[in-house]
């Protein structure tokens, strides 16, 4: 089944720790995303990437790292834990826009619960 | 700054009930308005991309609509399985702003 898979389904890590939260899709899409969701904060994007080779910050990039070394993968790298980092992770794709519709749907995958202690 | 504003943040409706949730938005230069459902758990499933205003968009009980301000789902005669979180999300020249969604819960 098509689609996008993230793994782990959750962890629970010690501060200091790193960790990278892996993300693959099978759909071809130029576009992928990195956000977290927190309860009474709703989704913040973290980080994207609109093509292979490339990448941008988002909204909460601190602490956040990622790489896009082909279309297919995208991890996301917390390079040394912090408790505040405690949230479910949702990586997305997205096709690349054309004239006729510039900015396409996200399709989200079911998500990383990590908790920091 | 773009703003996504949802309402109701919570909803409880009885079965067959038919309601509408809003979505307000504040972005430069819409080029999209998404409707997502999410299940306690799970990732967003998409279920509407409107792109215009005066655009329409149905999907079983579900129905979107768009203005130049606002949209709204509509949901038509509710059975218990469409409970879940809604959520909205607008697109203008920056990046997708999503609104913290309202809580559907649809007693039998």
């Amino acid at each position: 089944i098509a689609g996008i898979t993230q793994a782990p389904t959750s962890q629970i890590l010690a501060a200091g720790r790193r960790m990278t939260l892996r993300c693959t899709q099978d759909m071809r899409h130029n576009a992928m995303y990195w956000y977290r969701q927190d309860l009474g904060l709703g989704l913040r994007l973290i980080h994207y990437s609109n093509t292979a080779g490339t990448t941008g910050k988002g909204e909460v990039p601190d602490g956040y790292s990622v790489s896009r070394a082909n279309t297919d993968d995208f991890p996301l790298t917390l390079a040394s834990a912090v408790p505040s980092q405690t949230s479910v992770y949702f990586c997305a794709s997205s096709e690349a826009g054309t004239s006729g519709r510039p900015y396409n749907e996200q399709f989200f995958g079911p998500g990383t619960r990590l908790t920091v202690l | 700054e773009d703003q996504v504003t949802q309402s109701p943040e919570a909803l409880r409706l009885q079965e067959g009930e038919s309601s509408s949730l809003n979505c307000s938005y504040t972005v430069s230069g819409l080029r999209g308005l998404f409707w997502y459902r999410q299940d306690p758990g799970k990732g967003p499933e998409f279920l509407f991309t409107l792109y215009s205003a005066g655009e329409e968009k149905e999907k079983e009980r579900l129905k979107a609509t768009l203005t130049k301000k606002e949209s709204f789902l509509h949901i038509t005669a509710p059975k218990p399985e469409d409970s879940a979180t809604y959520l909205c999300a607008a697109k203008g020249y920056s990046t997708l702003t999503f609104g913290k969604g309202t809580m559907l819960l649809v007693s039998p």
